[in-house]
């Protein structure tokens, strides 16, 4: 069975600087990709970033960077220079099934 | 380029009725993905279709069942609703069945209030 786990519930981060966002995750296949999606309060789940198993280097889109650890089974989503548009749920996501995890509600203050 | 488009985006209905969702997926994409997030949760995954057929389905009662046409659009139907089955439903397309590396795009979901 594959499991994904987010152990912040909530977190502050000031406009203008950086924050991480941790994911760890279980699955028993061999090759696997992890997703990061962002969700404002309207619901639509937006794709953010990807990250495949046999990845050699960190995914990178824009202000969003993903620190992959295979052999630690994490997927931490790095937000830099941080905007008050970011104020949102942030989900990881595994392949397959897509199992989400239960998100981590990000506040950016001014 | 359209992107995953769902309706209708509000609706309530009693308990023990029947409700139909439609999900029109991305141009390009011939596979469809149902989720239910209930409020304060994760999205849980509810079934797959790709190619007309459903491939994978989730912890779900058979009250949950769904359909793809040849146009690759779905729809989604919960029989004999229960209050519990308020909660709002997410359409995901990706291309060609399930890939590791498909993104998956959503669309902007049907909230479905059962009272």
């Amino acid at each position: 069975a594959q499991k994904i786990t987010q152990t912040q519930p909530g977190m502050f981060v000031q406009e203008k600087e950086a924050v991480t966002l941790d994911c760890t995750y279980d699955t028993s296949d061999q090759s696997y990709g992890l997703f990061w999606y962002k969700q404002p309060s309207s619901g639509e789940m937006i794709f953010l970033i990807y990250q495949g198993s046999y990845d050699e280097q960190n995914a990178t889109e824009g202000r969003y960077s993903l620190n992959f650890q295979k052999a630690r089974k994490s997927a931490n989503l790095v937000i830099s220079a941080s905007q008050l548009g970011d104020s949102a749920m942030y989900f990881c996501a595994l392949s397959g099934k897509v199992t989400f995890g239960t998100g981590t509600k990000l506040q950016v203050i001014p | 380029d359209a992107g995953v488009t769902q309706s209708p985006t509000h609706l309530i209905k009693t308990r023990g009725q029947q409700v139909t969702l439609r999900c029109s997926p991305k141009s390009g994409h011939d596979t469809v993905s149902w989720y239910q997030q209930a409020l304060g949760q994760g999205p849980q995954f509810i079934f797959q279709y790709y190619e007309e057929e459903e491939r994978q389905r989730g912890n779900f009662p058979d009250r949950f069942s769904g359909h793809q046409f040849p146009n690759y659009s779905s729809e989604l139907n919960v029989n004999a609703l229960l209050l519990g089955d308020s909660a709002l439903y997410l359409c995901a397309s990706s291309g060609s069945g399930i890939l590791p590396g498909n993104t998956i795009y959503f669309g902007e979901g049907s909230w479905l209030t059962v009272v």
